[in-house]
């Protein structure tokens, strides 16, 4: 089974702070993502990587920014946290080969407030 | 511009009854399409999918069909349980996964 584990389920912080969000996979895929979720807005691409140290913005880049370096590890990161990036933010990882091609493995989520 | 809409929020169905759940995409580039469950406090978990080279898919309870020319897919749930109660998300994305996902539905199954 692909496990996507997410560091933190639920985060508090202060605006301003910079957060960092960690996301592991253990299944070797290429691709991995960050997205966003809010109510009546659905999941919203953040950042992508379909390779170590490759990063490519979404839909919603703006206030937040990535690392990957190493395969199995995607970082997102809040430079300065502001309240509205308060949401639950989701880890995905996908292959690029094989019958589980482009199907997304997601991660529990972690619930961040920004106060 | 959200490329992917599910116009209901929510859906209220007895159990034992067809669950319908309904999306609606603006991108004629999308060619592959998930249709993801979500318990709060949890990540959303694959339920199906369909490429654009199929007009439906099945798997157990869960059929999905697609419209190509409409730029619709449906998601059938027959029979509908309690433990289906959740939000539903629809997904697209062109031949390499970028994907766009919809709004969500929630999902209320009532005995």
């Amino acid at each position: 089974d692909v496990k996507v584990t997410q560091s933190s389920r639920y985060l508090v912080k202060r605006t301003g702070e910079k957060v960092f969000l960690e996301c592991v996979q253990d299944m070797d895929h290429e691709n991995m993502f960050w997205y966003r979720q809010d109510p009546g807005l659905g999941l919203r691409l953040i950042y992508f990587s379909y390779d170590v140290k490759m990063k490519e913005k979404g839909d919603i880049p703006e206030g937040y920014s990535v690392s990957r370096e190493k395969k199995e590890r995607f970082s997102l990161i809040l430079e300065s946290a502001s309240t509205n990036q308060t949401s639950m933010y989701l880890c995905a990882s996908s292959s690029t080969i094989g019958p589980l091609m482009n199907r997304l493995f997601f991660g529990s989520g972690t619930q961040l407030s920004v106060l | 511009d959200q490329q992917v809409k599910q116009n209901s929020p929510s859906l209220s169905v007895q159990e034992g009854r067809i669950s319908i759940l309904n999306c609606d995409y603006t991108n004629s580039m999308f060619d592959y399409f998930l249709w993801y469950k979500k318990y709060p406090a949890e990540g959303p978990t694959f339920l199906i999918s369909i490429s654009s080279i199929k007009d439906k898919n099945e798997d157990g309870r869960f059929t999905v069909f697609l419209n190509k020319s409409a730029k619709h897919l449906s998601l059938h749930i027959v029979p509908s349980q309690p433990g289906d109660s959740a939000v539903y998300f629809c997904a697209a994305s062109p031949r390499w996964g970028k994907f766009q996902f919809g709004a969500g539905t929630q999902v209320v199954v009532t005995p």
